[in-house]
């Protein structure tokens, strides 16, 4: 597609159920990024996906959190037993792929705002 | 761990002001610095800075990369109530695809 697709654009939730978070990016792009971004803050990292694997995954919170690729293009980030503290809004973008320079533009989505209640 | 300090954290100023926004960081092994701007939800890529000394410019934004002081700037000349946004600096770690982002600067032009 044109940009990077994210949805639901707002997903509100109750404590204790499961969400799934789904990001669409540009076409070709072989590199996917997920980020998580509170209130007042920065994006935070999350997880890094090359192709249908997760190149690091060192930014993911606890067990609770898990990404997949399964084709390489559409991922989904999933959620389970949700808190409140997961409440933020969830980025995902995605880059041609990582350059040998190290220098990475990522280009973002518009993000999914979850709510936990 | 690496580590991006964005300052002031909010500035109000009128159309036609001059602002200076900062970047600082501490990383591991520096690759490169970006600079996005985030309106409603999405960042959007402004600059990529690899080398000190080297202004990067695009209209009225400009910015610079000082790696022996670990700092960048960013200034935006002759503000506009568009320019009303969160400015994000990030520099990539060990990993490519992880960024580490500083918290931004709330930047409000009034007109």
């Amino acid at each position: 597609g044109a940009g990077v697709s994210q949805t639901p654009s707002n997903k509100v939730t109750e404590k204790g159920k499961y969400v799934e978070l789904r990001c669409d990016p540009i076409s070709g792009h072989t590199a996917l990024y997920w980020y998580r971004q509170s209130l007042g803050q920065g994006p935070e990292f999350l997880i890094y996906f090359q192709g249908t694997g997760a190149a690091d995954d060192s930014g993911l919170p606890n067990d609770r959190f898990f990404a997949v690729r399964p084709e390489g293009s559409v991922s989904t980030l999933k959620i389970q037993r949700t808190e409140r503290g997961d409440s933020a809004v969830y980025l995902c973008a995605s880059s041609p792929s990582p350059p040998p320079s190290g220098a990475n533009v990522l280009t973002f989505g518009a993000g999914s705002r979850l709510t936990v209640l | 761990e690496d580590k991006v300090v964005q300052s002031p954290l909010s500035l109000v100023v009128h159309e036609g002001d001059t602002v200076t926004l900062n970047c600082s960081y501490e990383v591991t092994n520096f690759r490169s610095l970006l600079w996005y701007k985030q309106e409603k939800k999405a960042p959007t890529f402004l600059f990529m800075l690899t080398s000190s000394g080297i202004e990067k410019k695009s209209g009225r934004l400009s910015s610079i990369l000082d790696k022996k002081e670990l700092f960048s700037i960013l200034n935006i000349t002759a503000t506009q109530t568009g320019d009303s946004a969160v400015y994000l600096c990030a520099v990539p770690g060990t990993s490519y695809g992880k960024l580490t982002f500083g918290q931004g600067t709330i930047l409000t032009v009034h007109p």
